[in-house]
């Protein structure tokens, strides 16, 4: 069964770069959910999109943006990188925003800023 | 606002030994409870969860989890651990339309 796609696995980036992070959700799920999980640290949730719109916002810093597209998959962009951005980032999605099916989670994204 | 209290960070069992993981949440309204598995550099895995009905859940690889709405409480058990349980375990709570809240999670270390 298709799952939540997410793109790339690894990313490096210097300081002050900027980066995106892409996530593909399952077919017909219209609900995204971003989550930043630092080294041994619990999933802290960023922001979540549901039919295209922002529906919640979380700790994610002004640095980052976010929106859904009209094919329901997301874009996290991260701007002015800094240090403790380092983290593994995971998108989950789930039909309706109800969670239904548990908020199937992506592989996650490890970014390293450096 | 939503919170998830998991009382063990660190749990350590030799296999065959019997697992009980702790999970308090504080929310005021109707919950949705999850347990999610995250082995070691892998994305999370759903255990189980609880929407309504019968509060005693069976999951995957043998867990289960009691809803005890008095308690404000869903704990993981396992009656027999295996050394290939050893990872983390995060207990989640979502209400309604939301996101899920995620507890501290409890490592799991499963000695042969």
């Amino acid at each position: 069964a298709a799952g939540v796609i997410q793109s790339p696995r690894h990313l490096i980036k210097e300081k002050r770069e900027t980066a995106t992070l892409k996530c593909y959700p399952i077919p017909r799920h219209d609900t995204v959910y971003w989550y930043q999980q630092g080294p041994g640290q619990d999933p802290q949730f960023l922001i979540s999109f549901y039919e295209k719109m922002q529906s919640d916002k979380g700790s994610i810093p002004d640095r980052f943006s976010a929106q859904q597209f009209s094919d329901y998959h997301s874009e996290l962009n991260m701007s002015s990188l800094e240090l403790g951005d380092s983290a593994l980032y995971f998108c989950a999605s789930s039909l309706g925003g109800r969670g239904r099916d548990g908020y199937t989670f992506g592989s996650g994204t490890r970014l390293t800023v450096v | 606002a939503q919170s998830v209290s998991q009382h063990n960070h660190h749990v350590i069992l030799s296999e065959a030994a019997s697992l009980e993981l702790g999970c308090n949440y504080s929310y005021g309204g109707t919950v949705n409870l999850f347990w999610y598995v995250q082995y070691p550099g892998q994305h999370l895995q759903l255990l189980l969860k609880y929407f309504s009905g019968d509060p005693l859940v069976k999951g995957i690889k043998g867990f289960e989890a009691e809803f005890i709405k008095s308690k404000f409480s869903f704990n993981l058990r396992k009656p027999s651990v295996q050394w290939s349980d050893t990872a983390e375990y995060f207990c989640a709570v979502s209400g309604g339309y939301n996101k899920l809240i995620f507890g501290a999670g409890t490592r799991l270390a499963v000695h042969p």
